[in-house]
């Protein structure tokens, strides 16, 4: 099982573009996240998706929007970048419960 | 709001010691607690949960809660170099996770 995958591993922008970062799940997993870690501010939710077919937003939604293509596949997209969204971001899925998450390796995104 | 604090660190400990690692909660609803370690790098990776008060151990590492303090914490003992990492506590709510900023960890040969 390769667990969580994410792609890119790495990207860089110029401000305004588009983007989408790809996650996807082996585990059979309902429920599936993203987030963005930046220096001393922690895992901050983007959007989470408990099922397929169902997304809401987290903490910090603004600038991004998500698609649960199906159970296995959750993508992220910012549609016009901005340097404030230079960030790592993981995608993570969890069980029933929704909280032993699993993590996927993170992209680093650099917008210019 | 739910608010989860640690001390940022860095914590330092010499090898073979105790390395203990503490984190406090506002949300005195929340039932479910998590530590994730995590590797300059690298992706958080869940070590430990624990939802009932007391202890609860797993080889050299033992979590702590205590709901009426409101506060979590993690025990290494026979600390490795290996175990140098950022440790995330985070708290579980309606299939939701709210993480600390997390302590950096390192382990002095």
């Amino acid at each position: 099982n390769a667990g969580v995958t994410q792609t890119p591993k790495f990207q860089v922008l110029k401000t305004g573009q588009s983007m989408t970062l790809q996650c996807a799940q082996d585990m059979n997993h309902n429920s599936m996240y993203w987030y963005r870690q930046d220096p001393g501010m922690g895992l901050r939710l983007i959007y989470y998706s408990a099922s397929e077919g169902t997304t809401d937003k987290g903490e910090v939604p603004n600038g991004y929007n998500v698609s649960r293509l199906n159970k296995r596949e959750f993508s992220l997209r910012l549609e016009s970048a901005a340097p404030s969204q230079t960030s790592v971001y993981f995608c993570a899925s969890s069980g029933p419960t929704g909280n032993e998450q699993f993590f996927g390796p993170g992209t680093r995104l650099t917008v210019l | 709001q739910k608010e989860v604090e640690q001390n940022s660190g860095p914590l330092s400990v010499p090898e073979g010691a105790i390395a203990s690692l503490n984190c406090t909660y506002s949300d005195r609803g929340s039932q479910s607690f998590f530590w994730y370690r995590q590797y300059s790098g690298k992706s958080p990776e869940l070590i430990m949960f624990i939802y009932s008060n007391g202890d609860k151990e797993d080889g050299r590492f033992t979590a702590q809660l205590n709901k009426a303090s409101q506060y979590v914490s993690l025990l290494i003992r026979d600390s490795q170099p290996s175990d140098s990492a950022t440790y995330l506590c985070a708290l579980g709510s309606a299939r939701q996770l709210t993480f600390g900023s997390g302590t950096q960890l390192t382990v002095l040969p």
